[in-house]
């Protein structure tokens, strides 16, 4: 069965250093999320691909976040500098087509930020 | 614009006894309603959707849902609830006629079964 991959699953940083998340979305998905869930609360969308371009990225941090997608395929979320409060879950999810959602996003295991 | 309000943050049921997780949305056009279910470390996983046909939606594992536009609320249930239901389960929403395709999602709703 076709899954989102995501890596690393786990990170511990110190706040001032870098760090990056990496998906893989299911093969011929056009649309890519990133979502940040912090502990307790539902995900909240970050940023939103379709094919290499940006669709939505207003909820997105642009002094430290930075995310890209540069074939279309597989995509990178980068954190610079870390804070205390960016430790968080990092969720990518995929979807078929593009336009008005009506199907399901595929949802990966996610990465688990801890940021000391 | 378009919002979910999960009441509830956590919900213990025993085994066996009826799982109700509510669920209000707000919406300035006809919505599509989905629920998602998430297992400790792992990504969501959807349950079942609302996208305009029949009121009553049937999911995967047992798990059902009623669209109220009256009462405006997508509430989900199961009638007999199983140890392996334990999880967090998220409420989601977006405008049927939103040039976006973005999905909002509500807090969530701890569910704990009781042996």
């Amino acid at each position: 069965e076709a899954e989102v991959a995501q890596s690393p699953r786990y990170k511990i940083t110190e706040k001032s250093q870098a760090v990056a998340f990496w998906c893989d979305p299911i093969s011929g998905h056009a649309t890519l999320y990133w979502y940040r869930q912090i502990l307790g609360q539902g995900p909240e969308l970050l940023v939103q691909f379709q094919d290499e371009s940006v669709v939505d990225d207003s909820q997105l941090p642009k002094d430290r976040f930075s995310a890209e997608r540069l074939k279309g395929v597989d995509s990178t979320l980068k954190i610079q500098p870390a804070e205390l409060g960016d430790s968080a879950m990092y969720l990518c999810a995929s979807r078929e087509g593009q336009g008005i959602l009506t199907g399901e996003l595929f949802f990966g295991e996610g990465s688990r930020l801890t940021v000391l | 614009a378009q919002s979910v309000t999960q009441l509830g943050s956590h919900v213990s049921v025993s085994e066996g006894a009826l799982v109700l997780l509510r669920c209000n949305y707000s919406s300035s056009v006809p919505p599509y309603l989905f629920w998602y279910v998430q297992y400790p470390n792992q990504g969501l996983q959807l349950l079942l959707k609302y996208t305009s046909a029949a009121t009553l939606v049937k999911g995967i594992n047992g798990f059902e849902a009623e669209f109220k536009k009256s009462e405006t609320s997508f509430h989900l249930t199961k009638p007999s609830a199983h140890m392996s239901d334990a999880a967090e389960y998220f409420c989601a929403v977006i405008g049927a006629r939103s040039s976006a395709s973005k999905i909002i999602f509500g807090s969530g709703t701890r569910l704990s079964i009781r042996p």
